[in-house]
């Protein structure tokens, strides 16, 4: 399967702690993703990159989280001093050129991240 | 700012159709789409819209009213597979700042029953 990887699936940790994140996509796009999700909502927008540029960032990303491209393939993630309101499933999305019309995001599995 | 509202649940009987409803309101418009999500699953592409009218794929089509801020997904022949979550998404603009970033809905929990 050559589908967009994500890892850890699962990350538990205290609050105040740091976590790492990493996205492998799909090895032809250079357009990449991240969202959070939680339960009951939709996926909110984090950030994007095109190749190694981060492009846009969210308001919701504020200066505890930091995401890389550092050579335009996979992606970290990055939030330190974690809060209880960072519990969230952390989705990483990778796409195309052609498919920036169609919207077509091609998702990976996530990162669920529980903060005690 | 963009708000979406759709139907939070929903349950149709396998064999059936039915049809989610998305409303929309956005300061820029460029496109609406619907993803479908499996209960512990990743999101899924199932079409877009950027034109008015109905795009037909499948057992799926999703229609659009640009004037109406409104959209709908119809499903046919219902599967008990299709009981999944419906997310309506829409993208602001399609150049400068907002234009990579898809807003979604909180989803629509369809039930499919025999």
């Amino acid at each position: 399967d050559t589908g967009v990887s994500q890892d850890p699936r699962h990350k538990i940790t205290k609050r105040g702690q740091n976590v790492t994140f990493r996205c492998d996509p799909i090895s032809e796009h250079n357009r990449l993703y991240w969202y959070r999700q939680t339960l009951g909502q939709g996926p909110e927008f984090l950030t994007y990159f095109q190749n190694e540029a981060q492009l846009e960032k969210s308001r919701l990303l504020s200066d505890r989280f930091s995401a890389e491209r550092p050579k335009g393939s996979f992606s970290t993630l990055e939030i330190q001093r974690t809060e209880q309101g960072d519990s969230a499933m952390y989705l990483c999305a990778s796409s195309f050129d052609r498919q920036v019309y169609t919207g077509e995001l091609f998702f990976g599995e996530g990162s669920r991240l529980t903060v005690l | 700012g963009q708000n979406i509202d759709q139907p939070t649940e929903m349950t149709a009987t396998e064999g059936a159709i039915v049809q989610i409803n998305c409303t929309y309101q956005t300061s820029g418009f460029n496109g609406l789409f619907w993803y479908q999500q499996h209960a512990g699953e990743a999101p899924t592409f199932l079409s877009y819209n950027v034109l008015d009218g109905l795009e037909e794929k499948g057992r799926f089509s999703s229609f659009l009213s640009r004037s109406k801020g409104y959209s709908y997904l119809l499903l046919k022949e219902l599967q008990m597979k299709d009981s999944a979550s419906y997310l309506c998404a829409v993208r602001g603009t399609y150049s400068g700042a907002g234009s990579y970033q898809l807003t979604f809905g909180k989803g629509t929990k369809l039930s499919v029953i025999p």
